[in-house]
């Protein structure tokens, strides 16, 4: 069974231009989420979506990010404009519905503003 | 939101158990112990969870301290694959639903 693919896996760009991230989740798996990771620290979630629905963007900072699951299976996180403090690992997971015990992650995409 | 607190760092020789401790002394009856781990430049992955019993499964176990303030991540024999840093998260279905908050976690060494 395939996990969950992000991509690009590094991304470098200058502040102030746009960039997107994509996400696929494991099969079947209604709820995604999209996390940000800064240097030594643990992931800190940004976004919640059960199937098409984001249920949980409390943390989303709205003036720059937004987030899309269209068909409640991929999903995109775009920064536009990016600045200097948006380096991180952005990180997707997913879990079945009814299941949050276990959440799968993916790799992350490493993005470095310069 | 409870919080977890954790050493920063340990080390471990291979083929030893290994201990990880977490205090949680604020956890409410309603929150679950959820232990994930990080490996170098991957997402974090599944470890073990549970609420009040010890629980064990293939890649480790937990212990569950009887007023559940703390609890202990136990390696059996630690590899040098083991090498990541370990989460311990308390969820609330109840007031968070799937929110997990992590910390920053024990990063663990583990020497040939």
């Amino acid at each position: 069974e395939a996990g969950v693919v992000q991509s690009p896996r590094y991304k470098i760009i200058e502040k102030k231009q746009p960039v997107a991230f994509w996400c696929n989740p494991i099969s079947g798996h209604n709820t995604l989420y999209w996390y940000r990771q800064n240097l030594g620290q643990g992931p800190e979630l940004l976004i919640r979506y059960e199937n098409e629905e984001a249920v949980d963007d409390s943390q989303l900072p709205k003036d720059r990010f937004s987030a899309e699951r269209l068909k409640g299976v991929d999903s995109t996180l775009k920064i536009q404009p990016a600045e200097l403090g948006d380096s991180a690992v952005y990180l997707c997971a997913s879990s079945q519905t009814g299941n949050a015990d276990t959440q799968y992650f993916g790799p992350g995409t490493r993005l470095t503003v310069l | 939101d409870a919080k977890t607190t954790q050493p920063n760092s340990m080390e471990s020789n291979e083929e030893e158990p290994v201990h990880l401790p977490c205090n949680h002394s604020t956890i409410s009856g309603t929150d679950y112990i959820h232990w994930y781990r990080q490996l170098p430049s991957q997402g974090p992955e599944y470890v073990i969870h549970g609420l009040t019993s010890n629980v064990n499964n293939r890649m480790a176990s937990l212990a569950i301290a009887e007023d559940r303030k703390s609890s202990t991540l136990i390696l059996h024999r630690a590899t040098l694959r083991d090498a990541a840093v370990y989460y311990c998260i308390l969820r609330n279905p109840v007031n968070t639903g799937n929110q997990f908050y992590f910390g920053t976690g024990t990063s663990l060494t583990v020497i040939p």
